[in-house]
């Protein structure tokens, strides 16, 4: 079936220090991409989102970029706090699909 | 963003009895809500979806009678544990989206444990 996945299971950054999350999905109708951060015991909290019309999209302190021709999404995450220390996941659909496919989560653990 | 409001946050119940958990869209209308369940250190697992005034779609393997879903109106949505068993014992989760295709909203989830 359609899935979307992570590569890095878990990932420690250094305070201060950049950190990118890699997601590889395999449904090529998706077009509608967004990342999620769920602190323990919370429900997912939405962090950016990007359209296959486009290939990059900066937040806050995050950049998402959109490979299309490999199916690969990344977030980065600039100069990373400790409050950044959560589980991400990517999630995907397709036009007219409601449903949002989930990755399987990365936990970024930011070390002080 | 928008406000997704699940209430309990956290429940015990004993084995045998229903539980019902509540999931509102507090600033806006929701044309469909999701219920998830997710176990420790896994994704989230899509349950149902809900469409407001309509049947909710399960997802293979859910049992429909076990997992009550009502959509009264286009701000809530109730999830119904019947005869909750141990293994019930779960984080569930609820979203809501204005429309296809569009961010998803979370409801802070509910720690179901039955003991």
């Amino acid at each position: 079936g359609e899935s979307v996945g992570l590569h890095l299971p878990t990932l420690s950054v250094q305070e201060g220090d950049n950190s990118i999350i890699n997601c590889a999905y395999s449904n090529s109708a998706s077009d509608y991409f967004i990342w999620y951060k769920q602190e323990s015991g919370k429900g997912p909290q939405f962090i950016i989102d990007i359209r296959s019309n486009m290939d990059k999209r900066q937040g806050q302190r995050v950049t998402v970029l959109l490979n299309k021709t490999v199916k690969h999404l990344s977030l980065q995450i600039a100069a990373t706090q400790p409050g950044d220390s959560a589980v991400y996941f990517c999630a995907e659909n397709s036009m007219g699909n409601e449903k949002l496919t989930f990755g399987t989560g990365t936990r970024l653990t930011i070390i002080p | 963003g928008a406000v997704v409001s699940q209430h309990p946050s956290w429940v015990i119940c004993k084995s045998g009895t229903s539980v019902k958990i509540e999931c509102r869209s507090l600033d806006f209308q929701a044309t469909t809500m999701f219920w998830y369940r997710q176990f420790p250190k896994q994704s989230l697992m899509l349950m149902a979806t809900s469409n407001e005034g309509s049947k909710a779609t399960y997802e293979q393997g859910v049992e429909k009678d076990k997992f009550l879903i009502n959509h009264a109106s286009l701000t809530l949505s109730t999830l119904t544990v019947t005869s909750a068993h141990p293994e019930d014992s779960s984080f569930y989760i609820c979203s809501a989206i204005r429309t296809a295709n569009t961010e998803a909203f979370f409801g802070q989830g509910t720690r179901l444990t039955v003991v």
